[in-house]
């Protein structure tokens, strides 16, 4: 059964500070991995999408890595703002199931 | 704009009342899904839709019904049968090529 742990549960940093959330999933059968961000009350907003056959992507200030052999992925921010500050969660697709599962996310809280 | 739309966004039930919840997407997804988020929980599935005319139970059913008369649209009733109702639901398509899951706003629903 894929389970997926992200850890910490929560971080706090000072802003201007180079960040990196961690994403672990037990089974290397997966066909994407997504990373969201999620602000209180409100819904999820992508940030990226990398597939199976990928090792990164990048958008701006963000860079998400992908090692399926060891189960992990990485959402690295660079410099920090406090407008980073959200709920980040990763989902796994599971080749095997179909199934997407969902991180717990890690809370980042950046501080002025 | 192409997205997905939630309504409405906050709603008051009383015990033995049934209530739907409105998802509309017009970003002519095919996968459709319906998530349920509670606090200091992950997100769960309640039902999902891969084609029009034809939906899933998730892991979560019991209590909920569903419908996907048109591709747009995937309204989720819940039934005076759910037990805990109180909870924040989501709304998400998803591409069927590369997977990439898009979420609404989402809508809070409380049980008074």
């Amino acid at each position: 059964k894929q389970e997926v742990t992200q850890i910490p549960a929560a971080l706090s940093v000072p802003e201007g500070e180079n960040l990196v959330l961690n994403c672990s999933f037990t089974d290397s059968a997966i066909y994407n991995l997504q990373w969201f961000r999620q602000d209180p009350g409100k819904g999820l907003t992508s940030l990226l999408l990398i597939q199976s056959s990928q090792r990164e992507q990048t958008s701006g200030r963000l860079n998400a890595s992908l090692d399926k052999s060891s189960g992990r992925s990485t959402l690295y921010i660079a410099a920090s703002q406090p407008g980073d500050s959200a709920t980040y969660l990763c989902v796994v697709g599971s080749s095997n199931t179909g199934k997407l599962i969902f991180g717990q996310g890690t809370t980042l809280q950046v501080k002025p | 704009d192409g997205g997905i739309t939630q309504s409405p966004k906050y709603l008051f039930r009383k015990e033995g009342q049934n209530v739907t919840l409105s998802c509309e997407q017009n970003l002519n997804h095919d996968a459709m899904y319906w998530y349920r988020q509670d606090p200091g929980q992950g997100l769960r599935l309640i039902y999902y839709s891969q084609i029009v005319n034809d939906f899933q139970k998730g892991d979560i059913a019991e209590g909920y019904s569903v419908s996907r008369e048109k591709k747009e649209s995937f309204p989720l009733t819940v039934t005076s049968a759910q037990k805990n109702p109180t909870a924040f639901y989501l709304c998400a398509s998803s591409i069927m090529n590369t997977g990439e899951l898009f979420f609404g706003e989402g809508s809070r629903l409380t049980v008074l």
